[in-house]
């Protein structure tokens, strides 16, 4: 079946410990997207990819990082510079194009937590 | 900058009344809507989603209307069931360069009582 895939499920992180979380998706989209989500709160946007090799910040890249170097795979790194990061991180993908009304797909994310 | 918020954050049914869950968006520019089911330690879940130039759209038990005038989008649930029990979301697609991006509201938790 297609989908977007996250793992692992739950992380948990020591201080001053970079971490990456892993995000591949097999529906051939072009785009995807990496979010953030608090308690009560909307998700925010942290980093997107439009295309391989290509990545731009979202609203609250401070503290992250990621990387495109397939099109399948979008994984994100959560670095130490990153103050508050316990957090639940969803990544999504969609087909690329403002002509296309189409969703973005979900994976089922993954929960940080730092120890 | 923008935002989409919800007027209700909580909103408890009756198992089998209708449920409404609202929102109000801010970029009158937003040319897309979708709304997102997310269950608890899940990935939200697509709906129904609506274009700017439609003022409703029904689904399966779900319908989302459009008010452009006042910036409002609701979605109503018929004959709400206990598996609907999740916190909904709405989201908007501001006109942006970046491509299929959404803005997100904090959500909505929906509680069925049965």
């Amino acid at each position: 079946d297609g989908g977007i895939t996250q793992s692992p499920k739950y992380l948990f992180r020591k201080e001053g410990q970079n971490v990456t979380l892993s995000c591949e998706q097999n529906l051939n989209h072009d785009a995807m997207y990496w979010y953030r989500q608090d308690p009560g709160q909307g998700l925010r946007l942290i980093y997107y990819s439009q295309i391989v090799n290509d990545f731009q910040k979202g609203d609250i890249a401070e503290g992250y990082s990621v990387s495109r170097e397939k099109k399948e795979s979008f994984p994100l790194t959560v670095t130490s510079a990153q103050k508050n990061p316990t957090a639940f991180y969803l990544c999504a993908s969609s087909i690329q194009g403002r002509l296309l009304n189409t969703e973005a797909f979900f994976g089922q994310g993954t929960r940080l937590t730092v120890v | 900058g923008e935002s989409v918020g919800l007027h209700l954050p909580t909103l408890s049914v009756q198992e089998g009344d209708n449920s409404i869950i609202n929102c109000a968006y801010s970029n009158s520019a937003s040319d897309y809507f979708i709304w997102y089911k997310q269950e608890s330690g899940k990935g939200p879940q697509f709906i129904i989603d609506i274009r700017s130039n439609m003022d409703k759209r029904q689904g399966q038990r779900v319908t989302v209307l459009l008010n452009k005038t006042v910036k409002h989008l609701s979605l109503q649930i018929a004959a709400t069931q206990p598996g609907d029990s999740a916190v909904y979301f709405c989201a908007e697609r501001p006109q942006r360069n970046y491509g299929q991006n959404f803005v997100f509201g904090p959500g909505t938790r929906l509680s069925v009582l049965p």
